[in-house]
């Protein structure tokens, strides 16, 4: 089983629609996780980063953490075309400045105009 | 500034040439890594260095070797590689487990 479980799509919603975007995990150690979005051909981009259980909003991007069922979320409301990309959830466990990242597969999202 | 970048943006080398790959970031972060990353697959890592010394080996070939002159800068030097290391090369830098990504290097083995 692998630590982090993440559904690689492709999922195509029309532009929007609220996109849900999910991971689980198995190692309970994770505290701190990220959503990362990445576009073709270009590097990973940090949209969010949450510590731990709860919600983090910005703009039209929200993060959700449920440590008791290891299930993190990133909703995008409004969705836009320029949205389409791959979004990788990411996790690590402590934040020592050399801590390993644990990333989701990646799940590649397009929005239809 | 979250900036880490990455030069060449793309670079084509033959399996006997040496090459090198350069990274810098003005954040002072401490910790900086290389991942490789394949089509359609997430970042693989391959480096980690934690203040300027090499803390993280993923068990990566030894054509690939890297270094890190200053805790602003890290190399990957690239010798007699093979058509299977054509890839995304990503360089990142941390602070506080969060990894902030430069934009990559395509590299092309021929």
């Amino acid at each position: 089983q692998k630590e982090v479980e993440q559904d690689p799509g492709p999922l195509s919603v029309p532009e929007g629609a609220i996109v849900s975007l999910n991971c689980t995990y198995s190692n309970s150690a994770f505290q701190y996780f990220m959503w990362y979005r990445q576009y073709s051909r270009k590097g990973p981009e940090l949209l969010m980063y949450t510590y731990s259980s709860g919600n983090k909003e910005d703009g039209r991007f929200t993060a959700q953490v449920d440590k008791s069922s290891k299930y993190i979320s990133l909703f995008i409301r409004d969705s836009q075309p320029s949205d389409s990309a791959t979004y990788l959830c990411a996790m690590i466990a402590g934040y020592s400045s050399a801590s390993k990242i644990i990333f989701g597969s990646g799940t590649r999202l397009s929005i239809r105009p | 500034d979250t900036e880490v970048t990455q030069t060449p943006k793309h670079l084509v080398m033959g399996m006997t040439n040496k090459k090198s790959l350069k990274c810098e970031q003005h954040m002072g972060h401490r910790a900086m890594y290389w991942y490789k990353q394949k089509a359609k697959k997430p970042p693989e890592l391959m480096f980690v260095y934690s203040y300027e010394k090499l803390s993280i080996n993923e068990s990566v070939p030894s054509r690939f070797s890297p270094e890190c002159p200053n805790s602003s800068l890290l190399n990957l030097h690239l010798h007699a590689l093979q058509p299977e290391d054509s890839a995304l090369y990503l360089c990142a830098s941390s602070h506080r487990g969060t990894q902030y990504f430069g934009p990559g290097t395509r590299l092309l083995v021929l």
